[in-house]
């Protein structure tokens, strides 16, 4: 089965930098990758989605993430993030009928 | 248009005790999943249904019990729960389409095992 693992548990930032969340996944012919954003005691929404095509993906709230198959890497990246992106990312892959989640990025932004 | 609909969201019980947490979708979703939250482990399956019905297991199968008897409920049920079943759980949707699973989520039932 497929996996991913996500290089950071935790990310502080200031509020207005820029922000890069790190995601590998385990080499495969093909690979569906996500992700996922959860804010406090809420459940989990998707924020993007690679299926195929232009390795740069773009997403709901100035997120984007670029698909890179040589380093099996699907980082994640805001140019400037605000208060309101505080939370926790995951990565995910399909695997089947089903999806496989990271550990999972806790990002707090600061004032 | 609820989407995911969990019950209870909170729920305390004491070690042996018997409980079933409630899935409901109104999206026509074919899939379901449930998945238990922990800290720093992220999201990990615990069974899931492909069809009304139909069940399978997950990852973390084992002290949990589910059903599929109506297409728009998945019902998970804890027989005799112990304290390595405190979590958060969700419960998610999706339809079969190829690639794209994209999950739709509830917002999430905490259970506390005394």
């Amino acid at each position: 089965a497929q996996s991913v693992t996500q290089l950071d548990s935790q990310v502080p930032v200031f509020e207005e930098a820029p922000v890069e969340l790190r995601c590998n996944y385990s080499s495969s012919v093909s690979v569906y990758l996500f992700w996922y954003v959860q804010y406090p005691n809420q459940g989990l929404q998707l924020l993007l989605k690679y299926l195929s095509g232009s390795t740069l993906v773009k997403g709901i709230n100035g997120f984007e993430a670029e698909f890179n198959k040589s380093q099996t890497s699907f980082h994640l990246r805001k140019p400037s993030v605000h208060i309101s992106d505080t939370a926790e990312y995951f990565c995910a892959v399909r695997n089947d009928y089903k999806l496989s989640f990271g550990a999972g990025t806790t990002v707090t932004v600061r004032a | 248009n609820a989407g995911v609909t969990q019950t209870p969201k909170f729920r305390v019980l004491k070690t042996g005790q018997s409980m079933t947490l409630l899935c409901a979708q109104d999206m026509n979703h074919e899939y379901m999943y449930w998945y238990r939250q922990d800290p720093g482990m992220g999201l990990r399956l615990i069974h899931y249904s492909v069809g009304e019905g139909t069940t399978a297991k997950g990852e973390v199968p084992d002290g949990y019990n589910v059903s599929r008897l109506k297409k728009q409920n998945f019902l998970l049920g804890l027989e005799s729960a112990a304290p390595s079943q405190t979590s958060v759980y969700f419960c998610a949707s999706s339809y079969p389409t190829a690639g794209a699973n994209v999950l739709t989520f509830g917002a999430g039932s905490r259970l506390t095992v005394l």
